[in-house]
């Protein structure tokens, strides 16, 4: 079975520049979840859709930040414009949509701003 | 709000010894609580976890019992291998009916030597 899938791994960009990440989540996984990782930090999240819905973006930095679910299965994160403190890996993860406290992980996308 | 502290690392050890990696939280209630591992390389991935007090929760070697009197969950293992070489995250999730929520700790890096 495929695990998360997460693209690109690493993105270097000008600060000001836009920037996107892409999340494949598990089959069937119904729960979504973008959390942000800070260097040496615990990750914290962004956004958590149920199928295509936005439940909780309570932490997303709406000015610069925008996330979308299409469909319920794929998403994407973008920053626009980037700015020096994105600097971060972003990672995503999916859930069964029932309570197990499980998530599963991608590998994180590591994003460097200049 | 609810959070979780670990003790702070880096935790070099000898192949073979005993590992402790200590974990508390502060949370109103009794939510679930969980140890993620981050292999080099890899996505964050679910270790062990207990869902209510007394519980202790146990994969690979490692065990965590969830003591509600000392609001602790700390991770254990009786003689650790260089394999082990990962950071270690504390968390705690809360039963949002459908899905979960996980708050973590800043992550904990160990590192084993033959």
């Amino acid at each position: 079975e495929a695990g998360v899938v997460q693209s690109p791994r690493y993105k270097i960009i000008e600060k000001k520049q836009p920037v996107a990440f892409w999340c494949n989540p598990i089959s069937g996984h119904n729960t979504l979840y973008w959390y942000l990782q800070n260097l040496g930090q615990g990750p914290e999240l962004l956004i958590r859709y149920e199928n295509e819905e936005a439940v909780d973006d309570s932490q997303l930095p709406k000015d610069r930040f925008s996330a979308e679910r299409l469909k319920g299965v794929d998403s994407t994160l973008k920053i626009q414009p980037a700015e020096l403190g994105d600097s971060a890996v972003y990672l995503c993860a999916s859930g069964p949509g029932t309570y197990t406290g499980e998530l599963f992980f991608g590998e994180g996308s590591r994003l460097t701003v200049l | 709000g609810d959070s979780v502290t670990q003790m702070e690392g880096p935790v070099t050890l000898s192949e073979e010894a005993f590992l402790t990696i200590n974990c508390t939280y502060t949370a109103t209630g009794y939510p679930s609580l969980f140890w993620y591992v981050q292999y080099p390389g890899e996505g964050l991935q679910l270790l062990l976890k207990a869902t209510k007090a007394d519980d202790k929760g146990s994969n690979k070697g490692f065990e965590a019992t969830y003591r509600k009197e000392t609001t602790s969950f700390h991770l254990e293992k009786g003689s650790v291998q260089v394999s082990d070489s990962a950071v270690y995250f504390c968390a705690l999730n809360w039963d949002t009916g459908t899905a979960s929520k996980l708050t973590f700790g800043t992550g904990t890096r160990l590192q084993v030597t033959l």
